[in-house]
């Protein structure tokens, strides 16, 4: 089926600094979908991209999806302590009954 | 707002006994899925349903597992012979659409399960 890696892992900023995550696939995807888990909670769904090349906005968050639909981005601008959790993309199956997600990447932000 | 609500909370239990996890999808939706996730891991794929049966399943998703829907609200996992692997948080999420057509999953705010 189809998956998705993620980089970084972990990721240490200062409040105030931008954030990237990466999400990385060696085939073609047909959508890709974005979820943040906060430490303790449970994945919380943030947006979905569909067509090559695509950006959508969410406040300070920016989502990209590459011309080639093989790779996708988070950009989180101004980070805040808010924005400490983990972010998972995400694609569905071959079958489309199932959604994979990436090993995620942790934002950790300090004041 | 609508959520996906699922019981219990935590739950521990003796290795070799059976564990049921239990979960209430959003009324409307149609697809229900069972996630798991071991402490500061992934989110990994168990099992999806439609229909009232199984669409797809992984390689976690053994013989020792299960999945019902009894009723027209509850969705069970039902895991027969609990292993000190099985220790994880489970997940049931639902979609009103199947993912392929661009359905957002929205999850439970999931069980503990922890196996002595």
């Amino acid at each position: 089926g189809q998956q998705v890696m993620q980089i970084p892992q972990y990721q240490h900023v200062q409040e105030g600094e931008d954030f990237t995550t990466y999400c990385n696939s060696s085939t073609t995807l047909s959508n890709i979908q974005w979820y943040k888990q906060r430490p303790g909670g449970h994945p919380v769904f943030l947006i979905q991209l569909v067509k090559s090349g695509e950006v959508k906005k969410q406040k300070r968050l920016t989502f990209q999806f590459g011309e080639a639909k093989k790779n996708s981005s988070l950009h989180i601008t101004a980070t805040q302590t808010t924005d400490v959790g983990t972010y998972f993309c995400a694609t569905n199956s071959n079958s489309g009954y199932a959604l994979n997600f990436g090993k995620g990447t942790s934002l950790l932000v300090t004041p | 707002e609508p959520e996906v609500t699922q019981t219990p909370s935590h739950q521990v239990t003796q290795m070799g006994q059976e564990v049921i996890l239990r979960c209430v999808p959003i009324s409307n939706h149609l697809y229900f899925y069972w996630y798991r996730q071991i402490l500061g891991q992934k989110v990994e794929f168990l099992v999806s349903f439609y229909n009232n049966e199984i669409s797809e399943k992984s390689e976690i998703f053994d013989d020792q597992f299960s999945v019902e829907r009894p009723d027209g609200s509850n969705f069970t996992l039902k895991i027969r012979s609990t292993k000190l692997e099985d220790s994880a948080m489970y997940f049931c999420a639902s979609s009103a659409k199947a993912v392929a057509n661009t359905g957002e999953l929205f999850f439970g705010e999931g069980s503990r399960l922890t196996v002595l």
